[in-house]
């Protein structure tokens, strides 16, 4: 699996724009970038996914470098539920192909 | 509601023992699969399957057997269960080649 770089945290205060910076310098054709975010003592959340144009939903933004070597998860305005460790992971859309969690980066959101 | 149920949401047990973990999905998916995340360690993948089969098993040991009675069920069933299987086993589940979507966990303690 092609591998991701992410800062291991970030801190923002709410009501910010945070910006989460995601490296995959050797990402393959087929492979999306999923992020997904995890709180403490709960399951992975599902947050976006693209393959090569920048999306949006209605937790973030998603901006994909136009090489695909590089994205960025765009929070806007971002409350204290915000806070989680957040994974930015390769995927192939194969049958049954897996996700493969790293560290992540921890996102701090204070008052 | 939740989508996808796991239960019991926490396990204790003896070492040697055997204990099956459940896990159903009501989202219509038609891959589930299986991670565990032990303390302070990435989630890791163990199992995924797609139309009741198995697709990829990334665990070396035969102790963790997949079980899939329904097409939304994949119970875990570990046996000779050893202090370091003390987890957190996380269910997740898909349309297939889609975005995968996590359950609550179990937290299992071996003693």
């Amino acid at each position: 699996d092609a591998k991701t770089t992410q800062p291991d945290s970030m801190e923002s205060t709410e009501g910010e724009t945070v910006h989460l910076p995601c490296s995959h310098a050797t990402i393959s054709g087929n492979e999306y970038i999923y992020w997904y975010r995890q709180v403490p003592l709960q399951g992975p959340e599902y947050v976006t996914h693209g393959l090569q144009q920048n999306t949006t939903n209605s937790m973030a933004f998603l901006a994909i470098a136009s090489d695909r070597k590089s994205s960025t998860l765009i929070l806007p305005h971002v409350s204290l539920r915000d806070a989680a460790v957040y994974h930015c992971i390769l995927r192939v859309a194969s049958t049954g192909s897996k996700l493969s969690f790293g560290k992540g980066a921890k996102l701090t959101v204070s008052p | 509601d939740p989508k996808i149920i796991q239960k019991p949401k926490y396990l204790v047990a003896v070492t040697g023992s055997e204990k099956i973990l459940i896990c159903e999905q009501y989202l219509g998916h038609n891959a589930m699969y299986w991670y565990r995340q032990s303390a302070k360690k990435p989630l890791e993948f163990m199992f995924s399957y797609s139309y009741q089969k198995l697709m990829d098993n990334q665990t070396a040991s035969s102790r963790f057997q997949p079980q899939s009675s329904k097409k939304n069920h994949l119970d875990l069933q570990i046996t000779a269960l050893k202090p370091d299987d003390s987890a957190t086993y996380f269910c997740a589940s898909s349309r297939i080649q889609d975005t995968q979507y996590f359950g609550p966990g179990t937290r299992l303690l071996v003693l």
